[in-house]
């Protein structure tokens, strides 16, 4: 079945420091990727997604390709800020018709000052 | 914007209770979702609704029922809460925004069993 993993956190960075964090997928098919975010207290908020093989989403600076060949859709910001700390969820949805995400278990990221 | 809104946020009650979870949409989207969050196990899906009065089960919908009477509204029941049933629940609704779905959620309602 379709499955979405991502790397354990907890993630810990200085303010500034580079950011990846890693998602792989299974699918069959060719699915959508998602990013999602969530800060403290509240729901999930969609950061940036990607609908076929080698698109770039990207959204406040953070950025994801979208690689086949691979299964992977990293996520990247070059410059973190404290306001970065939250939990990020990599998703998918396949391609055969269903409204069904299936998430990954979530990294959280803290960012210090 | 989208707005998703959650009856409540913070929610206790007591084993054996029957629990009503609310949750309303104003953007007209057909497909609205409940989840539970817990932590390590990241976001389950307990039920979604593709419609009015349309409802399927998610991967865990054991204790759980939902209601959907009006497009805007997706109710989750907890028929007799039971401790394990402590948790986020995350409601969600989504549209078909070019060629996929995208989710969107309400704040949440973290609710405890005692």
């Amino acid at each position: 079945g379709n499955s979405v993993t991502q790397m354990e956190g907890p993630v810990t960075l200085s303010e500034e420091a580079f950011l990846t964090i890693n998602c792989t997928y299974t699918a069959t098919g060719y699915p959508s990727l998602f990013w999602y975010v969530q800060y403290p207290g509240e729901g999930l908020q969609l950061l940036l997604k990607a609908t076929k093989a080698d698109d770039k989403g990207s959204n406040k600076g953070f950025e994801a390709t979208y690689r086949k060949e691979t299964t992977s859709f990293h996520l990247e910001k070059g410059s973190v800020q404290v306001s970065d700390s939250a939990v990020y969820f990599c998703a998918l949805i396949d391609s055969s018709g269903t409204y069904k995400y299936i998430f990954g278990t979530g990294t959280r990221l803290k960012v210090l000052a | 914007d989208v707005k998703v809104t959650q009856s409540s946020r913070y929610l206790v009650k007591r084993t054996g209770e029957k629990v009503f979870l609310e949750c309303v949409q104003d953007m007209d989207h057909e497909n609205m979702f409940w989840y539970r969050q817990d932590p390590g196990l990241g976001l389950r899906l307990i039920y979604f609704s593709y419609d009015v009065k349309m409802k399927e089960k998610g991967d865990i919908p054991e204790g759980y029922s939902v209601s959907r009477e009006k497009k805007e509204r997706f109710s989750l029941i907890l028929e007799s809460a039971s401790t394990n049933q402590t948790s986020m629940y995350l409601c969600a609704s989504s549209f078909l925004a070019g060629t996929s779905y995208e989710q969107y959620f309400g704040p949440g309602t973290r609710l405890t069993v005692t």
